[in-house]
């Protein structure tokens, strides 16, 4: 069963560092989407990204944040200088339609120090 | 105000014993979606089941049903025969539409549930 990929699964950085999480959507999927979760807190959305453009971005979707479709596979959501609360679970996903589920990838633990 | 609202942070159910978690939901958008994902402790989220606001039957799945009450705006998750590998956070989350065109999700705080055995 075809399933949303994210690398790495972990990653450390020190604040002020870039970091770029790379998701690998469904294949015959168009629309993506970036969410985040604190520890201990709710999911929230970030970003969606549809036809090599941003469609929707959150308060959360700072100047910091960009997102990315660098080829036909990947997809990418780069944070510019790291800062302490940007520590969290970052979930790619995508679905085939907008009102379609959106399937998410296994997470990306983000540990800024 | 909360657009999700999950008012269970713990529930415990004994092992084969059904359980229903709560979810209830704001919205004026007479089009909308309701899902249910499941986040064991290794962190993904694992897509149980949806329900569309205009579907008349309720949603189910293997041993998940949704309850869904549209005037009382309420998408409750039933899971029958609980197994030990139940345990885990559950999220509600509704789909809003965006001015552009995409929905994105909006999840509530989520219910920890601990299957005894």
């Amino acid at each position: 069963e075809p399933e949303v990929t994210q690398t790495p699964s972990h990653q450390v950085t020190q604040m002020g560092q870039e970091v770029i999480l790379r998701c690998v959507p469904i294949s015959n999927h168009l629309y993506f989407y970036w969410y985040r979760q604190i520890l201990g807190q709710k999911v929230e959305f970030l970003v969606s990204f549809y036809n090599n453009e941003i469609s929707e971005k959150s308060e959360i979707f700072d100047d910091q944040f960009s997102v990315e479709r660098p080829d036909g596979s990947n997809f990418t959501l780069k944070i510019r200088s790291t800062k302490l609360e940007d520590s969290a679970m970052y979930f790619c996903a995508s679905s085939r339609d907008p009102q379609e589920t959106q399937y998410f990838g296994p997470g990306t633990r983000l540990l800024v120090l | 105000a909360q657009k999700i609202t999950q008012t269970q942070p713990g529930m415990f159910v004994q092992e084969k014993e059904a359980v229903t978690l709560d979810c209830t939901y704001d919205t004026s958008d007479p089009s909308y979606g309701l899902f249910w994902y499941k986040q064991p402790s290794s962190g993904e989220m694992i897509f149980l089941i949806y329900q569309g606001s205009y579907d008349q039957q309720n949603a189910t799945e293997g041993r998940y049903s949704l309850n869904f009450q549209k005037a009382r705006k309420s998408a409750n998750l039933v899971i029958s025969a609980s197994q030990l590998g139940d345990s885990a956070m559950y999220f509600c989350a509704m789909r809003e539409g965006g001015t552009s065109g995409t929905y994105k999700y909006i999840f509530g705080t989520g219910t920890r549930l601990k299957v005894l055995a």
